[in-house]
């Protein structure tokens, strides 16, 4: 059963942690996104990477860091030099070559500053 | 100006209406235009893809491009309760940032039974 998994759905994080969300895909594609959405807003892109060991940083990188070490994984961590972390954070995969524009994301994780 | 513009909504019709949603956008260069159906608390989940100008049609679903007045829109014919969600278009153009799409605001649908 092919998809994209992101963990855990909901995080509630005190101010000053860093806490790090999952995201996994079996699509094998090879390119691997994060996004940001707040109520009212479209999605923001927060970093993206196309291949293994490299990694872009989006419209709204800063406070946010990423790796991708495995083409199934892409783990985003958000710091404590996040200003307004709390929001909806969207994982998304595309294969490349024809037809890459389209994205394909998971369930997404609810991440709450307390 | 934003790249993309949606109008947020919320729209409420009857069950069995036909329901449009727009976007417009001030990019010429946008080539592949993308429709994405959101549940609450939900990722979005992609409904129609269509590449330059035209008309796509997918069961009750049809997308319309129109790139000479950079407009786009999704019809839902004989709508329904489970239609029920947050429509999001999303473009892209040849070479743009890995494939990054550029997202409207999102539209809210509700279909009253």
């Amino acid at each position: 059963d092919g998809g994209i998994t992101q963990s855990p759905k909901y995080l509630f994080r005190k101010e000053g942690q860093n806490v790090t969300l999952s995201c996994e895909q079996n699509l094998n594609h090879d390119a691997m996104y994060w996004y940001r959405q707040d109520p009212g807003q479209g999605l923001r892109l927060i970093y993206y990477s196309q291949i293994v060991n490299d990694f872009q940083k989006g419209d709204i990188a800063e406070g946010y860091s990423v790796s991708r070490e495995k083409k199934e994984s892409f783990p985003l961590t958000v710091t404590s030099a996040q200003k307004n972390p709390t929001a909806f954070y969207l994982c998304a995969s595309s294969p490349t070559g024809t037809g890459s524009y389209t994205q394909y994301f998971g369930p997404g994780t609810r991440l709450t500053v307390l | 100006q934003k790249e993309v513009e949606q109008d947020p909504g919320p729209l409420s019709v009857p069950e069995g209406a036909i329901v449009s949603l727009n976007c417009t956008y001030s990019n010429s260069a946008f080539q592949y235009f993308m429709w994405y159906r959101q549940y609450s608390r939900k990722g979005p989940e992609l409904l129609m893809y269509t590449y330059s100008s035209g008309n796509k049609e997918d069961g009750r679903f049809t997308a319309q491009v129109d790139k000479s007045s950079k407009y786009i829109s999704l019809f839902i014919r004989d709508s329904q309760p489970s239609d029920s969600a947050t429509y999001l278009c999303a473009m892209s153009f040849f070479g743009n940032q890995g494939g990054k799409l550029i997202f409207g605001q999102g539209t809210e649908l509700s279909v009253k039974p």
